[in-house]
Order: structure tokens, then C-alpha cells, then sequence
């Protein structure tokens, strides 16, 4: 069984600081997503990554894979309260002819003003 | 085309009895996925198509639950004989291969409610 194992699982900040959150699995993936979801709403894509020491960047959000691609993690710089939400890493492992995307267990963040 | 599409959001229904949900994909996508959540968890894969051939089924998955994708468009998901255990949002994606990249866009859910 592939799993992706998400830390934290809760996260509370204030407004204005850093924080980095994880996606890690034993398996490498094909390719790895990231996820926001509101509550009582779908999860809303973010971002993709692909190639190993990839870093992609969505305005504060800053998103890099592993070298082995077997992790990623999520950086917001100076938070805000709008970031509020579940964050959920997906990845896709090889796997001839099945395109399954697995979810992880999510990082539910919460930013105070 | 606007995005993945279910209908209903919401279906409040009592122990027993059957239900149907609709998913209307993004329409070039060839590939559908049914998940379900519960509250705080990660969406559990339940199912996966490209296009009309049902690639996979977990095996979390009892027979009470059946997926069609009739003509690789829209899916429905069937749940006979619901149980309070059910309870959950149901989500659908869609995705298509493209660049050796698989990217699935959700649609909103359905919150099934067994009373």
C-alpha cells in the first residue's frame, strides 16, 4: 500500500509568520500535487511538481519536491488569514496504464489575525 | 465548460435506502475519479475511470457502491442499502494526461447525510 504521510497535522499561527508543512511517502511519485480545501467544498489544485529539486513559487506559497521525489513540502511566507484551510498533498506512482491519485491525511491550518 | 460538475450537493436520506450521485467531468478529460471524505481526513479513493473502462475499485469499497461511466462522459455513483457509516462528502475529478503530467480538478462534493 502507497501512503502519503502529512505533517503536521494541525497547524495555529499568527498572522505574519512563516511555516513549512510536509508531504513525505516510502514510494517514489511520478508527480505530486498540492491541494487547498475550504470547508464544505472541493479541493482546489495548487500547484504540480514533476522533476526532482523542483521549486515552484505561487506568490507567498513556495513548493519544492525532493531530489528522490519521495517528499515535498509547502512554505508560506507571512501568513494570512486567507490561508486558512486544509492543504493536502496527492501524488501519482508509477504505475503502468493507472493514473490513481493518493492522498494524503492533510495539514489543517489556521491563521489568527 | 466551467470546471467538474455534482449534482445534488447535498442529500440528507434515511438508513436503507438507495442513492444516486451525478458527476459531470470537464469535458476533454478521459479519465474520472470518485473519493470519499470525512470530516478532517484526506478524500479516500474509491474508484477510477478512463473513459468508460473501470481501471480500478478499492477494496474498501463494499458492493453497496457501484460506479458507471456510461460513454466515458458523465459517472454515477450508486450507494444501495445506506448505513449511518456513509455519512461523508463524495468528491469527482477529472483529469487528463498531458505532458506525461496527470493534474485532477475537483468538483464541490456531495455531503450525504444518513439519518
Amino acid at each position: 500500500t502507497q501512503l502519503l504521510e502529512q505533517s503536521p497535522q494541525f497547524l495555529s499561527i499568527q498572522e505574519g509568520e512563516n511555516l513549512t508543512v510536509y508531504c513525505n511517502s516510502s514510494s517514489v511519485f511520478s508527480s505530486l500535487q498540492w491541494y487547498r480545501q475550504e470547508p464544505g467544498e472541493g479541493p482546489v489544485l495548487l500547484v504540480t511538481v514533476v522533476t526532482g529539486g523542483e521549486v515552484k513559487k505561487l506568490k507567498r506559497l513556495t513548493f519544492q519536491f525532493g531530489d528522490a521525489r519521495k517528499d515535498s513540502s509547502l512554505h508560506i511566507t507571512a501568513a494570512q488569514p486567507g490561508d486558512t484551510g486544509l492543504y493536502l498533498c496527492a501524488g501519482v506512482f508509477p504505475n503502468f496504464g493507472n493514473e490513481k491519485l493518493t492522498f494524503g491525511t492533510g495539514t489543517r491550518l489556521t491563521i489568527i489575525p | 465548460d466551467t470546471g467538474v460538475s455534482q449534482d445534488p450537493r447535498h442529500k440528507i436520506t434515511k438508513r436503507g435506502q438507495n442513492v444516486t450521485f451525478r458527476c459531470d467531468p470537464i469535458s476533454e478529460h478521459n479519465r474520472l475519479y470518485w473519493y470519499r471524505q470525512t470530516l478532517g481526513q484526506g478524500p479516500e479513493f474509491l474508484t477510477y475511470f478512463q473513459n468508460e473502462a473501470q481501471l480500478e475499485k478499492s477494496r474498501l469499497l463494499s458492493d453497496r457502491f457501484s460506479a458507471e461511466r456510461p460513454k466515458g462522459s458523465f459517472s454515477t455513483l450508486e450507494i444501495q442499502r445506506t448505513e449511518q457509516g456513509d455519512s461523508a462528502m463524495y468528491l469527482c475529478a477529472s483529469s487528463s494526461r498531458q505532458g506525461g503530467i496527470t493534474e485532477a480538478f475537483f468538483g464541490q462534493g456531495t455531503r450525504l447525510t444518513v439519518v
